[in-house]
């Protein structure tokens, strides 16, 4: 079976203190792909990163970074110096190779709020 | 510009009636498309899968004579929540893919449904 678990629900930060979302995943599959994406109140989802199971590469694009790690099956977000806008609900999603292209499994999210 | 394209972004229904939300692949073909479901401070539930000339797939306990799903053209995929009632007030949002990799997936926009 395939899941996904954000085990924080809500996080509460000052602007420009540094915040970790942690995502851990479950999976038999040797072939998926790990997703984060960003909810704003509007209800978009904005994409921010895929991650394929071959990849273990740390990645960082500004003030976000992610950390993959196989061997604890977790998918971490960092965001750097927080700022107001990043406030949002983030989910983690997995998708595996065999199933059915573009079936994504969430998480239950975590709400982030950054206060001024 | 959007990749997916869903109409109406919100809408208000009376209970008893019913309304139907589009999804659009806009650059690209769609064999299959997914619709999820969100319930507030909840995460997106995978609601069925839409397969381009044949029927959908329901996930368990999605009522499939509630929400009929068309996917008549490889660009289109409609939901339709017949007979609407509060509960069913809910985020309603689509994904597409234009292969089934897993590698690339676009969400649209989401539709907010309220049922008064």
């Amino acid at each position: 079976a395939q899941k996904v678990t954000q085990a924080q629900t809500e996080i509460s930060v000052v602007e420009k203190e540094d915040v970790t979302l942690d995502c851990v995943y479950e999976t038999r599959d040797t072939t998926y792909y790990l997703f984060w994406y960003k909810q704003p109140p509007s209800g978009e989802l904005v994409f921010l990163i895929r991650r394929n199971s071959f990849d273990e590469q740390n990645e960082i694009s500004g003030r976000y970074s992610w950390n993959f790690q196989k061997s604890t099956s977790s998918f971490n977000f960092t965001i750097t110096a927080s700022q107001v806008v990043d406030s949002a609900v983030y989910f983690c999603a997995l998708i595996t190779y065999y199933n059915q292209g573009g079936k994504l499994i969430f998480g239950q999210g975590t709400e982030l709020s950054v206060k001024p | 510009g959007a990749v997916v394209s869903q109409h109406p972004s919100w809408v208000i229904c009376k209970s008893g009636t019913s309304v139907k939300i589009e999804c659009r692949s806009l650059d690209f073909q769609a064999t299959t498309m997914f619709w999820y479901r969100q319930f507030p401070k909840q995460s997106l539930m995978l609601m069925a899968t839409s397969n381009e000339g044949s029927k959908a797939t329901y996930e368990q306990g999605v009522e499939k004579d509630k929400f009929l799903i068309n996917h008549a053209s490889l660009t289109l995929s409609t939901l339709t929540v017949t007979s609407a009632h509060p509960e069913d007030s809910s985020f309603y949002i689509c994904s597409a893919a234009p292969d089934r990799s897993g590698n690339t997936i676009y969400f649209g926009e989401g539709s907010w449904l309220t049922v008064v």
